[in-house]
């Protein structure tokens, strides 16, 4: 049962251009969302997360959207920058559920120069 | 501050045997999780240790067992291997009662078993 779905395995953008992320989720006992990225090689590092009372967050170049009557959420990267390419997961958990996450599949984002 | 260091790398083992697989936390973090990431999934949470006790386990059979060290380091240990724990392994460390569910990584431990 996959609570957390990513359904873009791979998505290329040109540097420069927005790059858009989507996940949806099915529990709606979730109430916290997150992103993660991952180079290869090393571990997920965290990149920016949204509480469910808000339905925006933003941070830089980075920006999360979320829709909790559609249970989706996107990821926007503006402008986006060759180091942005990477795996993508989107988390979730529950306020004071100890912190388990539960991951999508990924999405491989490429950008090219 | 030091991040989540995690070892072995990389190990090579054979159905039936066991592994421990090793997590040193981030400096000031006090709560230590597990996941499994197989081959082109997202990673699964395993089980959490806070005060060197479980706290919260994920849909993984009792062969899969761990422990929390008074450093807040941590082990994992698998019985009885078969084929299908071929994955990457990531420990993340966190500071409970910090509120947000913020983990930090480590770079995993990869088990192949043959």
């Amino acid at each position: 049962d996959q609570q957390v779905k990513q359904n873009s395995p791979s998505l290329s953008v040109q540097e420069g251009r927005i790059s858009i992320l989507n996940c949806d989720y099915t529990n709606s006992m979730f109430d916290y969302f997150l992103w993660y990225k991952k180079y290869p090689a090393e571990g997920p590092t965290f990149l920016i997360s949204i509480s469910s009372i808000k339905d925006k967050n933003e941070d830089g170049r980075f920006t999360v959207f979320l829709n909790k009557s559609a249970k989706h959420l996107s990821l926007h990267i503006v402008p986006s920058q060759p180091g942005d390419s990477a795996v993508y997961f989107c988390a979730a958990s529950r306020r004071g559920g100890n912190e388990k996450l539960t991951f999508g599949t990924g999405t491989r984002l490429t950008i090219i120069p | 501050e030091t991040g989540v260091t995690q070892s072995p790398t990389h190990l090579i083992k054979t159905r039936g045997q066991q592994v421990t697989l090793r997590c040193s936390s981030q400096s000031g973090h006090n709560t230590v999780s597990w996941y499994q990431q197989a081959l082109g999934q997202g990673p699964q949470f395993i089980f959490q240790y806070y005060r060197e006790e479980e706290n919260g386990r994920g849909n993984f059979p009792p062969r899969f067992s761990g422990l929390q060290f008074p450093n807040y380091s941590s082990e994992l240990n698998v019985n009885a291997l078969e084929l299908d724990d071929s994955a990457l392994y990531l420990c993340a460390s966190s500071l409970t009662g910090r509120g947000a569910n913020v983990l930090t990584f480590g770079a995993g431990s990869r088990l192949t078993v043959l």
